[in-house]
C-alpha cells in the first residue's frame, strides 16, 4: 500500500465548484477504485476499472466522474451535481480482476464550505 | 444488488477473550468474501479473506467461516489483544468485482 498516492490530503471546495482527487499507483495493479468512507456507513464503491480506458459505475456514482487514461492513474472528479460530497475519499488497487487483496491508498478527506 | 449487514456496530470483550463478527449478504452470485481491520486515522488492511468454494479459513489467531445456504460469514478472533482494536469490515464481492462493504464493526479490547 505504500506504493498508492491520493492527493492533496485535505481538500477544501466551494459549493458549486468541481474538484479532482489524484489517485496514482506504481504497483503495476490493473484494478483501481475509489471508495467514499462516511462514519457509520463502511465504504461505498464509486467506480472502478479493471482495466485502462474502461471503468464501470459503483453504487454512488451519480455526481461523480472518473478516466482510466493510464494504468497508473485514476482520478476522480467530484462534480458540482453531488449533492452531499463532503467525506473521506479512499483510492484502492488490486492485482487484476478475480480474488485479489485490494490495497488502500491513505486517502483524501474533502471538506465543501 | 448486494446488500451487506453486519453485527454488532461496537464490540467489547476482555484482553485474551473471544469476539465473533457476523455478516450477511443478499446475492447468492457473490464468491469472495474479504475482512479489512481499519486501526484509527489509517487506510485498511486486509486480514483474511475466503472464496466460496471454502467453509472455514484459518491464519493464527483469526478464522472466517462462511455458509453459502445462509448467506453469511463470520469473523472469529481468539485470544485478543489490544493492538486488535479497530474498525473491522466485511464485505462481498463477485468475482472481485463491484465490492460491497459492510458498515463496520468497532472492536475494543479492554486490558
Amino acid at each position: 500500500d505504500g506504493g498508492i498516492t491520493q492527493s492533496p490530503k485535505y481538500l477544501f471546495r466551494k459549493e458549486g465548484q468541481n474538484v479532482t482527487l489524484s489517485c496514482e499507483q506504481n504497483l503495476n495493479h490493473d484494478a483501481m477504485y475509489w471508495y467514499r468512507q462516511d462514519p457509520g456507513q463502511g465504504l461505498r464503491l464509486i467506480y472502478y476499472s479493471q482495466i485502462v480506458n474502461d471503468f464501470q459505475k459503483g453504487d454512488i456514482a451519480e455526481g461523480y466522474s472518473v478516466s482510466r487514461e493510464k494504468k497508473e492513474s485514476f482520478p476522480l472528479t467530484v462534480t458540482s451535481a453531488q449533492k452531499n460530497p463532503t467525506a473521506f475519499y479512499l483510492c484502492a488497487t488490486s492485482k487484476d480482476r478475480g480474488y485479489n487483496e485490494q490495497f488502500f491508498g491513505p486517502g483524501t478527506r474533502l471538506t465543501v464550505l | 444488488g448486494e446488500n451487506v449487514e453486519q453485527h454488532p456496530s461496537t464490540l467489547s470483550v476482555q484482553e485474551g477473550d473471544s469476539a465473533v463478527i457476523k455478516c450477511t449478504y443478499s446475492d447468492s452470485a457473490s464468491n469472495y468474501f474479504p475482512w479489512y481491520k481499519q486501526e484509527l486515522g489509517k487506510r485498511p488492511q486486509l486480514i483474511i479473506d475466503i472464496r466460496s468454494n471454502v467453509g472455514e479459513k484459518k491464519d493464527q489467531r483469526i478464522a472466517v467461516t462462511l455458509n453459502k445456504t445462509a448467506k453469511h460469514f463470520s469473523l472469529h478472533i481468539t485470544e485478543t489483544q489490544p493492538e486488535d482494536s479497530a474498525v473491522y469490515f466485511c464485505a462481498a464481492s463477485e468475482y472481485g468485482q463491484n465490492f460491497v462493504f459492510g458498515p463496520g464493526t468497532r472492536l475494543s479490547v479492554l486490558p
